[in-house]
């Protein structure tokens, strides 16, 4: 079965530091990885998928992932935090070898960017 | 484009009462979707469809119903609430499968369900 884990529940980071959200995967065959952000009381928004091609993904709002296939990992990354990216990040992920467009959503990592 | 919308925005229901959540998209997506999220524990499916005319379950479908209405809507139904259904429910809809591979899924803003 696929899944997805965010290890971390919690990223601060000041203002203007890059900021990394860490994303691992498990799926049988080769995946189809997603990054959503929730603001507060709001539903999650689509930032960026990898499907194939380039390991470096970039997204919406400056966000860019590199996928790791030997890591099986697909962390997102941006150079420089904005207060205004406080949020929960979510990361989620489809197995290609299932025949549907199911996705595995991780926990969720709350980023607290400090000003 | 509304893109996809749910009603209502909040309910409270007491043990024991049915309600029905409604979910609607205006982007002629096959596929939709309802995902529960509890804190702590992600969003987890609870039913899809990934096509007019055809539903199947997701990881937590117990207590729950759904029917695919037509290709725009997709309603959740509670038929006894219980205190463990107390979450916010999200509707999404997305392409189907096949189109352009990998299909993101687009997302309503949500119900909260408060079961007492």
């Amino acid at each position: 079965a696929q899944s997805v884990a965010q290890p971390e529940d919690q990223v601060n980071v000041a203002e203007g530091n890059p900021l990394t959200v860490k994303c691992t995967y498990s799926v049988s065959g080769n995946p189809y990885l997603f990054w959503y952000v929730q603001y507060p009381n709001r539903g999650l928004q689509f930032l960026l998928k990898y499907i194939t091609g380039d390991n470096l993904v970039k997204g919406s709002y400056g966000f860019e992932a590199e996928f790791n296939k030997s890591q099986t990992s697909f962390h997102l990354k941006k150079p420089s935090a904005l207060v205004s990216d406080s949020a929960l990040y979510f990361c989620a992920v489809r197995d290609i070898l299932y025949g549907n467009n199911r996705l595995a959503f991780g926990k969720g990592n709350q980023v607290v960017v400090i000003p | 484009n509304a893109g996809v919308t749910q009603t209502p925005k909040f309910q409270v229901l007491k043990t024991g009462q049915s309600m029905t959540l409604q979910c609607a998209q205006d982007m002629n997506h096959n596929s939709m979707y309802w995902y529960r999220q509890d804190p702590g524990m992600g969003l987890r499916l609870i039913y899809y469809s990934a096509s007019e005319g055809t539903t199947d379950k997701g990881e937590v479908p117990n207590g729950y119903n759904v029917s695919r209405l037509n290709k725009r809507e997709f309603s959740l139904r509670l038929e006894s609430a219980a205190p463990s259904q107390t979450s916010v429910y999200f509707c999404a809809s997305s392409e189907a499968l096949g189109t352009s591979g990998g299909n993101e899924q687009f997302f309503g803003p949500g119900t909260r369900l408060t079961v007492l």
